[in-house]
């Protein structure tokens, strides 16, 4: 099964502050057709999970221009500019290059 | 507005059957493929299942294969995950969500399995 590593497991952040995740891969997430399909989803707390981005870098509906996701192949990331309150929870890096589909441990995003 | 409601969740004996529910609205459900989501207590997500739009393609992670299935009844958009031989690492909250990418979830249905 493909591993995705992400780090830190804690981020402690100030409001206003930048926040970035890093979720690297064991294997590359290039899909023979071409496509990386790297998402990213957040947990606030007591939710669902909720879809941030899909294929490395596309916004989902709805989700600030705060939140940027890039990267290739085996290794990727998120970057948080100006956190707000809103974003504090658990953020997930999902692939769904390989059979089985895999979710990182989680990087919490919480105050300082 | 898109809305997925899980159902048939509960306490359960090791080596029993459950089966749970996902009533769609707000979408077209036809034209989803549908995948299952759980988490564990205090633990990560792990993906479960998916089955495709029309139910022709269903794939599953391998620790359930052979105890779990996904289907789904178009005509009702009901998605289904029917979980036999439950085991003690069964025990999670499963979600049911649109695929791929997993862009609406529900709210998700807590199944314990334990004696």
């Amino acid at each position: 099964d493909v591993v995705l590593t992400q780090t830190p497991v804690a981020q402690p952040v100030t409001l206003g502050d930048q926040a970035s995740i890093s979720c690297r891969s064991s294997q590359s997430l290039v899909h023979s057709n071409g496509n990386t399909y790297l998402e990213w989803y957040l947990q606030k707390p007591g939710q669902s999970p909720q879809l941030l981005i899909y294929k490395v870098s596309n916004r989902f509906s709805g989700v600030p221009d705060r939140f940027i996701g890039s990267g290739s192949g085996s290794d990727f990331t998120l970057k948080i500019s100006r956190v707000e309150p809103e974003d504090l929870g658990v953020y997930y890096c999902f692939q769904a290059t390989h059979d089985p589909y895999t979710f990182g441990a989680g990087t919490k995003l919480e105050l300082k | 507005e898109v809305q997925l409601v899980e159902s048939g969740g509960g306490l359960v004996q090791p080596g029993r059957s459950m089966k749970l529910s996902c009533a769609a609205s707000g979408f077209t459900f036809s034209n989803y493929g549908m995948a299952w989501v759980r988490q564990a207590p205090k633990k990560g997500l792990e993906w479960v299942a998916y089955i495709s739009y029309d139910g022709g393609s269903t794939y599953y992670r391998d620790p359930v294969k052979g105890r779990f299935t996904i289907s789904r009844d178009n005509a009702k958009s009901t998605l289904y995950l029917q979980m036999d031989s439950l085991r003690s690492e069964d025990t999670a909250t499963y979600y049911c969500t649109t695929d791929r990418p997993f862009a609406y979830w529900g709210q998700g249905t807590l199944v314990t399995v334990s004696s």
